[in-house]
């Protein structure tokens, strides 16, 4: 268990440049979750995915944001012609819930450490 | 639609000395209740959850939190810091039972606790 990989750590782009992130869950996780973390506020949750479908997108989420799962596994997450307003730190988090249960009380989040993005 | 406020940004505190750290929601459906920590450059860790049953909630590290319906809080406690504890916290709730995803999370704006030595 190597824990919630996520890469880069750090992104400094210029605005209207598209950026890519990717987060790694821990092995087995069946589902990932994308939360965005602006200064001095908590963690917005964006979206999340059970294996490779995308079972729920926040109204925070705009056009220019995407996120993937191909294959279950890794995840991208891509924005378009970057704004200032998009700088903060993205977080991802994966967990395990057992079969096709759709809620379970003891899923347990393992968050990442972060991509934190400064757009200029 | 779900809200959390955490009632202080910042709080100071001595070593050994007591502290809690507040937190009160709004939800017009059954909620669950979170508190998490996040060290420096560390991702977030699950301190204690309260799903059903006994107010007092019981987590690493020695803390505990009390939910109480009638208040709508969920505070944190410890009685006792370490210099160790100097970290940010989260408060948090998700959809209770009828909820799409006990992992969609609406968090507080965090409480910074301070260890002085």
């Amino acid at each position: 268990d190597t824990g919630v990989s996520q890469d880069p750590r750090h992104k400094i782009t210029k605005r209207g440049q598209n950026v890519t992130f990717r987060c790694d869950p821990i092995s087995e996780h069946n589902r990932l979750y994308w939360y965005r973390q602006t200064l001095g506020q908590g963690p917005e949750f964006l979206t999340y995915f059970q294996n490779e479908a995308q079972l729920e997108k926040s109204r925070l989420l705009s056009d220019r944001f995407s996120a993937e799962r191909p294959k279950g596994s890794f995840s991208t997450l891509e924005i378009q012609r970057t704004e200032q307003g998009d700088s903060a730190m993205y977080l991802c988090a994966s967990s395990l819930i057992p079969g096709h249960v759709p809620y379970a009380t003891n899923e347990k989040l393992f968050f990442g450490s972060g991509t934190q993005l400064s757009v200029l | 639609a779900q809200s959390v406020t955490q009632l202080d940004s910042q709080v100071p505190v001595f070593e050994e000395a007591p502290v809690e750290l507040r937190c009160n929601y709004s939800s017009s459906v059954s909620v669950y209740l979170f508190w998490y920590v996040q060290y420096p450059n560390q991702g977030l860790q699950l301190l204690l959850k309260y799903l059903s049953g006994s107010t007092l909630v019981k987590g690493i590290n020695g803390f505990e939190a009390e939910f109480n319906k009638s208040q709508t809080s969920f505070h944190l406690r410890k009685p006792s810091v370490h210099i160790s504890d100097t970290a940010e916290y989260f408060c948090a709730v998700s959809e209770g039972i009828g909820g799409t995803s006990y992992g969609k999370l609406t968090f507080g704006q965090g409480t910074i606790l301070t260890v002085h030595p």
